[in-house]
């Protein structure tokens, strides 16, 4: 059973198109982390969120936390070649100690 | 550069070799981790040290053998190997278990 999932797996769109990812889970995180991963790299930290409902931009993207901290979103505006990547969700859960648990990721293709 | 290095980044290696994954961050983290990337399946966390003690081992098979000398170093023993566990190995570090993460590039293991 996938405690995280993203969808969509895979989105290939035109450059200066909207997109938007969505990381959905029935349980609840004490924060949610995206990243971004390129070809032959490791995946690198975007953003967190912490609070219900907290939208967070950086430039292009913006994303969001939900209100119940079970789902989040990352929304691109006017894509272009380079945020052509793996985007991976991942949600921080306490269980005695912290754990963190990934989605399976969204890899985008951004087309000139 | 995220401050994690990994070597080598490709490795070929037969189902008898022995052979080691290295990470080193420069990064003054206390907490360092495996993971295993493996096309369509989220990323699968293996081990976690911090403050140089191994803090989790997610069921990994005994034939993946980790070693963490210090807080700074972080390598992985592979020894008989099956082909199933060609993937991408992943080494990250945090400043405290499950804060954001940062990862190396990645070591490429191919098993024949």
């Amino acid at each position: 059973t996938q405690l995280l999932e993203q969808s969509p797996q895979f989105l290939s769109i035109q450059e200066g198109e909207n997109l938007t990812v969505y990381c959905n889970s029935s349980s609840v995180f004490s924060s949610l982390q995206w990243y971004r991963q390129e070809p032959g790299e490791g995946p690198v930290l975007l953003v967190t969120v912490v609070t219900g409902g907290e939208v967070k931009k950086l430039k292009r993207l913006t994303f969001q936390f939900g209100d119940a901290r079970k789902d989040s979103s990352l929304h691109i505006t006017a894509a272009q070649p380079g945020d052509t990547g793996l985007y991976l969700c991942a949600g921080a859960r306490y269980q005695g100690a912290q754990k963190l648990v990934f989605g399976q990721g969204t890899r985008l293709t951004i087309n000139p | 550069e995220t401050g994690v290095t990994q070597t080598p980044r490709h490795l070929v290696m037969g189902m008898t070799n022995k052979k080691s994954l290295k990470c080193e961050q420069h990064l003054g983290h206390n907490a360092m981790y495996w993971y295993k990337q493996s096309a369509k399946k989220p990323l699968e966390l293996m081990f976690v040290y911090n403050f140089k003690e191994q803090t989790e081992n997610n069921s990994v098979p005994s034939r993946f053998s980790p070693e963490c000398p210090n807080s700074s170093h972080l390598f992985l023993h592979l020894h008989t190997l099956q082909p199933e566990d060609s993937a991408l190995y992943l080494c990250a570090s945090s400043l405290g278990t499950y804060a954001e993460l940062f990862f190396g590039e990645g070591s490429r293991l191919t098993v024949l």
